[in-house]
């Protein structure tokens, strides 16, 4: 596609439980990224992938996120055990060397 | 990361030019100045970056001091889709891939 995207672009679970979200990058960007985005601020860096592998993950807040990207391609970040302070809209950006990022428009997560 | 300063909001008339400043005293000499922009329910979008010298693109341009502890985005006319929060931002070396966001600067636009 022309863009990242991601999925889906809302999602409301109740606390406590497993929520997966999806981040589809452009074509070719080897460089991944997954930030947080709580009302008012800025976002906030999660975790970065090259190619496969999770080059920096010290974003994560706690062991209940994961993120994974098995083919160097979609990326999915988990969230166990939700909590209502996990609400917030989580961003996904790619990149190719020397480019800017190009970010998706995001997945808003209500944490009920 | 090295921090940078910016105004909580601005406003421009449409159709005229606006100029984003943005401080950065603490810069290092590796550092790019890079801003992006985010609409309203989207995710933020670049704009531009620099290291030294001044920079022109389809979208803006980049004025950076000579002393690099300062910098100002030009948007040439505002249009009401320039309505955004705008970030500038500090990314180190080339190859850094970490962007620290601030809170921006929330540019309103009237008609």
């Amino acid at each position: 596609g022309a863009g990242v995207s991601q999925t889906p672009s809302n999602k409301v679970t109740e606390k406590g439980k497993y929520v997966e979200l999806r981040c589809d990058p452009i074509s070719g960007h080897t460089a991944l990224y997954w930030y947080r985005q709580s009302l008012g601020q800025g976002p906030e860096f999660l975790i970065y992938f090259q190619g496969t592998g999770a080059a920096d993950d010290s974003g994560l807040p706690n062991d209940r996120f994961f993120a994974v990207r098995p083919e160097g391609s979609v990326s999915t970040l988990k969230i166990q055990r939700t909590e209502r302070g996990d609400s917030a809209v989580y961003l996904c950006a790619s990149s190719t060397t020397g480019s800017g990022y190009t970010f998706g428009s995001g997945t808003r997560l209500t944490v009920v | 990361d090295a921090k940078t300063t910016q105004p909580n909001s601005m406003e421009s008339n449409e159709e005229e030019p606006v100029h984003l400043p943005c401080n950065h005293s603490t810069i290092s000499g590796t550092d790019y100045i890079h801003w992006y922009r985010q609409l309203p329910s989207q995710g933020p979008e670049y704009v531009i970056h620099g290291l030294t010298s001044n920079v022109n693109n389809r979208m803006a341009s980049l004025a950076i001091a000579e002393d690099r502890k300062s910098s100002t985005l030009i948007l040439h006319r505002a249009t009401l889709r320039d309505a955004a929060v705008y970030y500038c931002i500090l990314r180190r070396g080339a190859g850094s891939y970490q962007l620290t966001f601030g809170k921006g600067t929330k540019l309103s636009v009237i008609p």
